[in-house]
Formats: C-alpha cells, sequence, structure tokens
C-alpha cells in the first residue's frame, strides 16, 4: 500500500502524560499536513510542511502541540501534558507541488486519542 | 472566521436514485475546492476537486459544480450505491495561501435499498 499511514491507529493515555503520533506520507510527495477532527465535525488544520520547513501553524496548535518532519520525510506530532480536550481524531495528509499546481491531498487513517 | 458549511446534515436516498449533496462557502477569496468522502473509522477520501476559473468538472459518476456568483459548490452523485453512504465533506483553499483546507461539519448520506 502506498496510501498515507499513521501510527498509531489508537492511543488511550491519562491526562498529563505525552503522546507521540507518526506519519508516513506517499512516497515523494514534499507536502505533509496535520489536521484534528472532533466527532461530527470536519477536520480542523494544525500545521505544514513543505519538505523539512514548517511554513504554517494554527491558532489551534498551542505550544503543548510540536510536530517535526526532520528528513523531510515522516512526521511526528507530539502532544504534551494531555489534557481530556485533546481527544479526537489526528489526521496527516500529503500532497506534492507541481509548479504553481495545487494538488489534492491525500488523507491517512488517523490515530484516534483518547485522553482518560 | 470565513468557513465552508452545508446545508444539510443528512441526506437520505434510494439505491439507484441521484444524490446532490449542497455546500455554500464564505470566503470568495477561496480559489480552489475539494469534495472528500469519510467512511466511519477512515481518513477523508479524496473525491473531486475544483479550481475557481472553472463552473463544472465531471469524474466517474461524480459531479462537482461551482456557482461563484452566490459561492454554492454541490456533489452531485449519480446512481447511487449503498458504498456512497459516508460523510461527505466540502473544503475550500484560500487564493495565495500554500495549503491549508478549511472543511465544512459535513452532510451524512445514507443509502436506503
Amino acid at each position: 500500500d502506498t496510501g498515507v499511514s499513521q501510527d498509531p491507529r489508537h492511543k488511550i493515555t491519562k491526562r498529563g502524560q505525552n503522546v507521540t503520533f507518526r506519519c508516513d506520507p506517499i512516497s515523494e510527495h514534499n507536502r505533509l499536513y496535520w489536521y484534528r477532527q472532533t466527532l461530527g465535525q470536519g477536520p480542523e488544520f494544525l500545521t505544514y510542511f513543505q519538505n523539512e520547513a514548517q511554513l504554517e501553524k494554527s491558532r489551534l496548535l498551542s505550544d503543548r502541540f510540536s510536530a517535526e518532519r526532520p528528513k523531510g520525510s515522516f512526521s511526528t506530532l507530539e502532544i504534551q501534558r494531555t489534557e481530556q480536550g485533546d481527544s479526537a481524531m489526528y489526521l496527516c495528509a500529503s500532497s506534492s507541488r507541481t509548479g504553481e499546481s495545487y494538488n489534492e491531498q491525500f488523507f491517512g487513517p488517523g490515530t484516534r486519542l483518547t485522553v482518560l | 472566521g470565513e468557513s465552508v458549511g452545508l446545508h444539510l446534515p443528512t441526506l437520505s436516498v434510494q439505491e439507484g436514485d441521484n444524490s446532490i449533496i449542497n455546500c455554500a462557502y464564505s470566503n470568495s477569496a477561496s480559489d480552489y475546492f475539494i469534495w472528500y468522502k469519510q467512511e466511519s473509522g477512515k481518513g477523508p477520501q479524496f473525491i473531486i476537486d475544483i479550481r475557481s476559473n472553472m463552473d463544472k468538472r465531471q469524474g466517474q459518476r461524480v459531479t462537482v459544480l461551482l456557482n461563484k456568483t452566490v459561492k454554492h459548490l454541490s456533489l452531485q452523485i449519480a446512481a447511487t450505491q449503498p458504498g456512497d453512504s459516508a460523510v461527505y465533506f466540502c473544503a475550500e483553499k484560500e487564493s495565495g495561501t500554500a495549503s491549508k483546507l478549511t472543511f465544512g461539519t459535513g452532510t451524512r448520506l445514507q443509502v436506503t435499498l
């Protein structure tokens, strides 16, 4: 399968713990995105990378959240001192850039986080 | 802030009928629109996209219509099948921005036999 993959698929943690999620984009996609989705809502943009550079961050991304893409391939999203309000599905997407064209974002299956 | 919204939260159609899912967007600066399908427990799946310099685009069994005058987007699914049952989201990208998609809250499509 050459789609976007995410790990783990499910994570249950206690409030106050740190969690880290991983995203492997489609090979050779230079753009990678993180979104958060709560039940019944559409995904909300969190942050975006072009290669290894983090170019945009949402106001939703508090200082407890950090994302990296050190080698321009896979990315990690870490949440420190988790709170119950962090419970959500965390989605990763990737796309390619062809000149100035905008290409569709392909989403992974998501990581469902439950904070107890 | 500006957002993408949907008129109908749930749409029920009979198998074989055509489905039309509507979306109203408020950001006149958006230049790119996508429809995604999301099944339970899965990530959104790309269906079809359209750029603001077009008003219609067709795919396999799906057609997207864009009316910039009234800021309206629709997804038409021909001969709806049980496998089309899912939540459908429209999303928009603002012109001049690199990437961020703004999603609406979704419409659930239920296909009855």
